[in-house]
C-alpha cells in the first residue's frame, strides 16, 4: 500500500547528541514536509522540499538540518544545536503540480525525547 | 498564505451533526480552504477542501458563506472515534512558497 513511513516511532537522545529521523514516501509525491508538534500546539513548520535536491527553511529551522537526494526520501536531523528537540515530529508529502487536490498526506510521527 | 482562527474547544453529543467553524477573514481569490483532523499523537488525516462551492464527501460537507469569510465542516452524525483536533488552514493552489501553516485547530470532544 502507498503512504508515508516514519522511523523511529520513538526515540531517546542524549544532549549533544545529533539524531536523524527518517521520511519515505512511496506515492510519488513531490513535495514534502517537516513539522514539529509540541502538546497542546499546533505544526510548526521546520523545512520543506518541493523538487529532488532542492529544499527550503520554514519558520523554525535553526537546529535542524535536511537533505532531499531522492524523490521518496527526505530525513531531518536534529542537531545539537537544537536548544529544545524534545517534541513530536511529522513528516507530510503532497502531489505538488495538482492544482486544487494537492492535500498533504502525513506519516505516523516520531517522538523525540531528550534525556 | 491567510490566517485562520478556530475555537479551542466544542462538545458533541454523539450520533448528533457536530459544526466547527473557522473564520477566514483575510482569504485571498485564489486561496481553498482545507479541514484536517488529527486523533491523539497521529498524523493529522485529510478530510475536505474547497474553493466557493460548498463540498460533501464521505466523510464531512464543507459550507463556504459568499463572501468566503468564514466556513463550517460539518460532520453530520459524529461518533466517538471523531474525537481529535480539527485544523482549518488556507492556502493558494499554486502557491509560490507551498508553506503550509497550521493554527492550534479545535478540540472537538464527541460525548457518549
Amino acid at each position: 500500500d502507498g503512504g508515508i513511513t516514519q522511523s523511529p516511532k520513538y526515540l531517546f537522545r542524549k544532549e549533544g547528541q545529533n539524531v536523524t529521523l527518517s521520511c519515505e514516501q512511496n506515492l510519488n509525491h513531490d513535495a514534502m514536509y517537516w513539522y514539529r508538534q509540541d502538546p497542546g500546539q499546533g505544526l510548526r513548520l521546520i523545512y520543506y522540499s518541493q523538487i529532488v535536491n532542492d529544499f527550503q527553511k520554514g519558520d523554525i529551522a535553526e537546529g535542524y538540518s535536511v537533505s532531499r537526494e531522492k524523490k521518496e526520501s527526505f530525513p531531518l536531523t536534529v542537531t545539537s544545536a537544537q536548544k529544545n528537540p524534545t517534541a513530536f515530529y511529522l513528516c507530510a508529502s503532497r502531489l505538488q503540480v495538482a492544482a486544487n487536490t494537492g492535500e498533504l498526506f502525513f506519516g505516523e510521527g516520531s517522538r523525540l525525547t531528550v534525556l | 498564505d491567510a490566517k485562520t482562527t478556530q475555537p479551542p474547544s466544542m462538545d458533541c453529543a454523539e450520533g448528533r451533526a457536530a459544526n466547527l467553524p473557522c473564520n477566514h477573514s483575510t482569504i485571498s481569490g485564489n486561496e481553498y480552504v482545507y479541514w484536517y483532523r488529527q486523533i491523539h499523537s497521529q498524523g493529522p488525516q485529510y478530510i475536505i477542501h474547497g474553493l466557493k462551492n460548498n463540498e460533501t464527501n464521505e466523510m464531512a460537507s464543507l459550507i463556504i458563506t459568499e463572501d468566503r469569510k468564514s466556513s463550517t465542516l460539518i460532520l453530520p452524525h459524529a461518533t466517538l472515534r471523531d474525537t481529535a483536533v480539527y485544523y482549518c488552514i488556507v492556502r493558494a493552489a499554486r502557491g509560490a512558497t507551498n508553506k503550509l501553516i497550521f493554527g492550534t485547530g479545535t478540540l472537538l470532544a464527541v460525548q457518549p
